[in-house]
């Protein structure tokens, strides 16, 4: 299996300003997903982030609003940009690939608060 | 495009009792399907998967069976405990095909009472 950490675990933030998440995988991987959970809602994908190439973005998600980058197979960051109170969710960053093979694992989430 | 329907929850039950949760899945291709287990406070864990039709997922005394002619995938449990109280999320995905992330249903909660 992947192990994966993700910084911060939690933030709350003033409206209108920028915070980026960190993903960091164990082991080198394919395929990166960011997904956002909201308050007591299923997980919807952001964007898969895949090394060497620029971010899909799903329908309703911007690169403008969530820069992604995945510098390497083993990290990738999420800024969720010009915050506002809708933003409040837990992020959560998976993988897939590599050792990770046939299967997704998850982060532990970041739950973003925004005031 | 894909997508996966679960039964509403949330669904409460005294210790020992049997479990089902029910899934059905749309699919173009042939996509592996998923069991996830999401702990009060915690995140996101594979509890089972299949990848294939007639295959059984089973892990913890949980149990799915890829179910190709009635498209579903349903999670079941002899004796529920106190502890598997959590929100269950049924997905599919297409790993073989590069790029292509998990598809959610919308969770059910489950609630065990001793």
């Amino acid at each position: 299996s992947a192990v994966i950490s993700q910084k911060p675990s939690r933030d709350i933030c003033q409206r209108g300003t920028s915070l980026t998440i960190q993903c960091q995988v164990d082991s080198q991987v394919t395929m990166m997903f960011w997904y956002r959970q909201q308050p007591g809602q299923s997980l919807t994908l952001i964007a898969t982030a895949n090394q060497g190439s620029e971010a899909t973005y799903e329908s309703g998600f911007v690169i403008d609003k969530f820069p992604i980058s995945r510098p390497n197979l083993t990290f990738s960051t999420l800024t969720v940009s010009n915050m506002s109170p809708e933003d409040s969710s837990i992020y959560l960053c998976s993988v897939a690939g590599g050792r990770a093979y046939n299967e997704q694992f998850f982060g532990p989430g970041t739950r973003l608060t925004v005031l | 495009g894909d997508s996966v329907t679960q039964m509403e929850g949330p669904v409460t039950l005294s210790e020992e009792a049997f479990l089902t949760i029910n899934c059905t899945y749309t699919a173009t291709g042939y996509p592996s399907l998923f069991w996830y287990v999401q702990y009060p406070g915690e995140g996101l864990q594979l509890l089972l998967k299949a990848t294939k039709a007639d295959d059984k997922g089973s892990n913890k005394g949980f149990e799915a069976t890829y179910r190709k002619e009635t498209t579903s995938f349903h999670l079941e449990k002899g004796s529920v405990q106190v502890s598997d109280s959590a929100v269950y999320f049924c997905a599919l995905s297409d790993l073989n095909q590069a790029g292509t992330a998990l598809i959610f249903g919308k969770g059910t909660t489950l609630s065990v009472s001793s």
